[in-house]
């Protein structure tokens, strides 16, 4: 996809580790947005990051954004079995586009 | 905390008959989307609009119909549906508009078609 892709499609790892997905895409963003989806779920949004910010924390959750090499990351320090989740990266790609545009998403496993 | 209603949460269909898929949201946004979801493709934006009355074609389109009566609802519409259709389709509207959206997604409906 020209919008976003996440570098890697499938995680395991064990409660407690921290973890790093990152996502870089082909066209120009000012605004990632990183949305979490449980089984059985819609997504939901965990955080809005835009160009002039770099890096934006919430609780457990750190997101990096860097224009110039066109990337996206988001980390979650101390992981839980409750973080097992698909994680997507959303870059803005303005409103005559329909806004947001999702990658196919990492799979992450926590393993209690 | 906004909410998005989808009916059904799962349909079977037979290839050439007509599906509806309804969605209704509560939080009086202006914009809805309506996405599929398919292994390996994320989601992918089908339709979406800015308001009752409006409807924008997505990046795949094709074979998918939508209507905005009202703010409220917004459906998706296969007038013929075929096996490729088989998916998971997913409402989400927003209401803040520009770059900051956020989309607030319903829980989705599992499609069939046989």
């Amino acid at each position: 996809s020209q919008w976003g892709e996440e570098n890697l499609q499938a995680l395991s790892i064990q409660e407690g580790e921290d973890v790093t997905m990152n996502c870089s895409y082909k066209t120009y963003t000012t605004v990632v947005q990183w949305y979490r989806q449980k089984s059985g779920k819609g997504p939901a949004q965990l955080i809005l990051i835009r160009s002039n910010e770099r890096e934006k924390r919430s609780g457990r959750l750190r997101a990096t954004l860097d224009t110039s090499s066109q990337s996206s990351s988001l980390s979650i320090t101390g992981t839980l079995a409750t973080d097992t989740a698909v994680y997507f990266c959303a870059p803005d790609r303005g409103s005559a586009l329909g806004r947001l545009h999702f990658g196919a998403g990492t799979q992450l496993i926590v393993i209690p | 905390e906004a909410a998005v209603t989808q009916s059904p949460r799962n349909k079977v269909a037979v290839t050439g008959g007509k599906v509806t898929l309804s969605c209704n949201q509560t939080n009086n946004h202006n914009n809805m989307y309506w996405y599929r979801q398919d292994t390996g493709h994320g989601l992918r934006l089908i339709h979406y609009s800015y308001g009752a009355g409006s409807t924008e074609k997505g990046d795949i389109p094709d074979g998918y119909k939508a209507s905005r009566p009202s703010q409220e609802n917004f459906s998706l519409i296969l007038e013929l549906a075929t096996p490729s259709q088989t998916s998971v389709y997913f409402c989400a509207s927003g209401g803040q508009g520009g770059s900051a959206e956020t989309l607030y997604f319903g829980s989705g409906t599992r499609l069939t078609v046989l």
